[in-house]
């Protein structure tokens, strides 16, 4: 196991429904990220905390929601989503705080399907 | 400019073969390139990574083989075994950056 948790693993939700994904590290990182992962374009970042604070948000629709109320834990709010949704939704954590050539662990994913 | 491109999207290989994975940059700036391996049902992890002071580094089966001036590296596999099936992504970063672009990835197959 690499020390980072993503709950659900599975997830299939109506486009009205409201869910959340769940990511928790136990390596002491301080950045934590989520990716999303399709068939079309395999790895997207969507957004990057350091230390609680919000630092990338690569032009994501306002229908993902991300929280980090800790470094050690992320969420991902999700919102009247779109079938071109359905993705499998990665999250990683690394040292951070601008450390480069960082090592990003990542979790298994949760794989989504948005019916 | 952001962009790390990798070829080819898959390959298929014998086993005992060898398996290259070939990418490409353009950004200068960066100086920090690992390679990540990907199983069905897992997430990427971390194979092997590379800074450009050097031209090669070898790690077990694996080699990375770093060329700076014409911005390119590639991804060497010695002796592939179908345990080293999986999917192969190149990427990069720079210094002082926390974000890594990631290539498209290889799925890489290796015949029994």
């Amino acid at each position: 196991e690499t020390g980072v948790t993503q709950t659900p693993r599975h997830l299939v939700m109506g486009m009205t429904n409201k869910k959340s994904l769940k990511c928790e590290q136990h390596l002491g990182h301080n950045a934590m990220y989520w990716y999303k992962q399709s068939a079309k374009k395999p790895l997207e970042l969507m957004f990057v905390y350091n230390f609680k604070e919000q630092t990338e948000n690569n032009s994501v629709p306002s229908r993902f929601s991300p929280e980090c109320p800790n470094s050690s834990h992320l969420f991902l709010h999700l919102h009247t989503l779109q079938p071109e949704d359905s993705a499998l939704y990665l999250c990683a954590s690394s040292q951070g705080a601008g450390a480069g050539g960082d090592t990003q662990y990542f979790g298994p994913g949760t794989r989504l399907t948005v019916l | 400019q952001q962009q790390v491109k990798q070829s080819p999207q898959s390959l298929i290989v014998q086993k005992g073969g060898i398996s290259i994975i070939n990418c490409a940059y353009e950004n200068t700036a960066f100086d920090y390139f690992p390679w990540y391996q990907q199983f069905p049902g897992k997430g990427p992890a971390l194979l092997i990574a590379i800074r450009p002071d050097v031209s090669e580094k070898k790690e077990g089966r694996f080699t990375i083989s770093f060329n700076k001036s014409a911005k390119q590296f590639s991804l060497h596999i010695m002796d592939s075994q179908p345990g080293d099936s999986a999917t192969y992504f190149c990427a990069a970063s720079m210094n002082r950056d926390d974000k890594i672009i990631f290539g498209k990835g290889t799925r890489l197959h290796i015949l029994p």
